[in-house]
């Protein structure tokens, strides 16, 4: 199973709203990504957890916070979030330690924010 | 931290022509990956290169890693309609950080 499973595919939300993003992984990785990713832009890093601890955070706004229950799954849990964070959410995975293997990516959320 | 910057941003070809992307860092790299996006779709990984002066070929696509490590190439001949989509060069790092340069779209038409 090279899969990584994200729901849901499409959301809409108001601003006062709370939702959470999922993602899940047989794959036996230890390093999961969120992404964020703007029409016709790269995707854009958010946050990295390694062995299920959070070990990157770039800086994002904290109406995103980010949950790794166990080593399959990732949420993002979203709070308050304004219109400008309509975008695609991406979910990768990839074997821990360092930057040197692929990244398997899910199909992506495409969230709306009204 | 700095990005990776590609060149060009769209190209549209014939089907049939060659196509060339580049991707251009301002720091030594450890690695680069390229990663292939479809419309709609989510990246998917084509290749890692790590040693200075790489070059790897899968079938009509053919990657190239400078000597000094500070850019990429990737390369395909004879386009078709299939090689639609968005190709993105990607840096690794430290603590599994993996940064996406600025991408390539590529239009391929009959």
């Amino acid at each position: 199973d090279t899969e990584v499973t994200q729901t849901p595919k499409h959301l809409v939300m108001g601003m006062t709203n709370k939702k959470s993003l999922k993602c899940e992984q047989h794959m036996g990785h230890r390093a999961m990504y969120w992404y964020k990713q703007k029409a016709k832009k790269p995707p854009e890093l958010m946050f990295v957890y390694s062995y299920e601890k959070l070990s990157i955070n770039e800086s994002v706004p904290s109406r995103f916070s980010p949950e790794c229950p166990n080593s399959s799954l990732l949420n993002l849990h979203l709070h308050a979030l304004q219109p400008e964070d309509s975008a695609l959410y991406l979910c990768a995975s990839s074997q821990a330690g360092g930057a040197r293997t692929e990244a398997f990516f899910g199909q992506g959320t495409r969230l709306t924010v009204v | 931290g700095q990005q990776v910057m590609q060149i060009p941003q769209y190209q549209h070809v014939q089907e049939g022509e060659d196509f060339t992307t580049y991707c251009n860092s301002s720091t030594t790299l450890s690695n680069i990956q390229w990663y292939k996006q479809r419309p709609g779709g989510h990246p998917v990984f084509l290749i890692q290169l790590v040693k200075s002066g790489e070059v790897k070929k899968q079938k009509r696509l053919t990657f190239q890693f400078g000597e000094a490590k500070k850019n990429s190439s990737l390369h395909i001949t004879a386009t078709q309609t299939t090689d639609v989509g968005t190709y993105f060069c990607a840096k690794g790092g430290t603590a599994s950080k993996l940064t996406f340069g600025t991408g390539t779209r590529l239009q391929v038409t009959l």
